[in-house]
């Protein structure tokens, strides 16, 4: 299994600012995704976090607006730019080990709030 | 039609009752699925793998109905810590895997 940390737990933000979330695993892992859970709302994943190259994003979420870094095989950046009360939400950091049928590991969420 | 379908619930059972929630999904090149619980306000964690010809971890049995597009999570003997979501997910493997999840669908056991 892996063990996932996320920095900060939480935040309350102003409107027009960044949030730059961290996530630390503990092992050398194969996939790092970053999703969104909002209140009620099952998981929707943001992207995919590629070890030294560009992010790969889902529909409906861009590059300018969630910037991600993954500099090596153990750490992943995700940022909230720009944000707007829309972005209130959880960011969940999940991530798969080499093999196997890929099941995730998640970190614990980082709640943003957005006034 | 949603990729993947979960009855949203809530399911309320009684403590020791049998309980059963189904999960279908739209795309069949799916190749692996699973369960995760999750508790409010916590992230998700893995419950169990789902294999094509079905498993059982103690009181938890899921099983895979390829033919029909769905997998099912069977609890016996329900407690009331499983109280919790139940989240179906569907992975789409090959060059880049796609994951995706349901909706949940929430379980209380009551005393």
């Amino acid at each position: 299994s892996a063990v996932i940390s996320q920095k900060p737990s939480r935040d309350i933000c102003q409107r027009g600012t960044s949030l730059t979330i961290q996530c630390q695993v503990d092992s050398q892992v194969t996939m790092m995704f970053w999703y969104r859970q909002q209140p009620g709302q099952s998981l929707t994943l943001i992207a995919t976090a590629n070890q030294g190259s560009e992010a790969t994003y889902e529909s409906g979420f861009v590059i300018d607006k969630f910037p991600i870094s993954r500099p090596n095989l153990t750490f992943s950046t995700l940022t909230v730019s720009n944000m707007s009360p829309e972005d209130s939400s959880i960011y969940l950091c999940s991530a798969t080990l080499a093999g196997g049928m890929r099941e995730q590991y998640f970190g614990p969420g980082t709640r943003l709030t957005v006034t | 039609r949603k990729e993947v379908e979960q009855d949203p619930g809530p399911f309320n059972v009684p403590e020791g009752a049998t309980v059963a929630f189904n999960c279908t999904y739209s795309n069949s090149a799916s190749q692996s699925f699973f369960w995760y619980r999750q508790d409010c306000r916590k992230e998700p964690k893995l419950l169990m793998s789902v294999y094509s010809s079905g498993n059982e971890d103690g009181r938890f049995t899921a099983q895979l109905n390829r033919a029909s597009q769905y997998i099912s999570l069977l609890i016996r003997d329900s407690k009331l810590s499983d109280s919790a979501t139940y989240l179906c997910v569907v992975n789409t493997a090959g060059g880049y895997q796609k994951v995706t999840f349901g909706i949940g669908t929430k379980l209380q056991v009551i005393p």
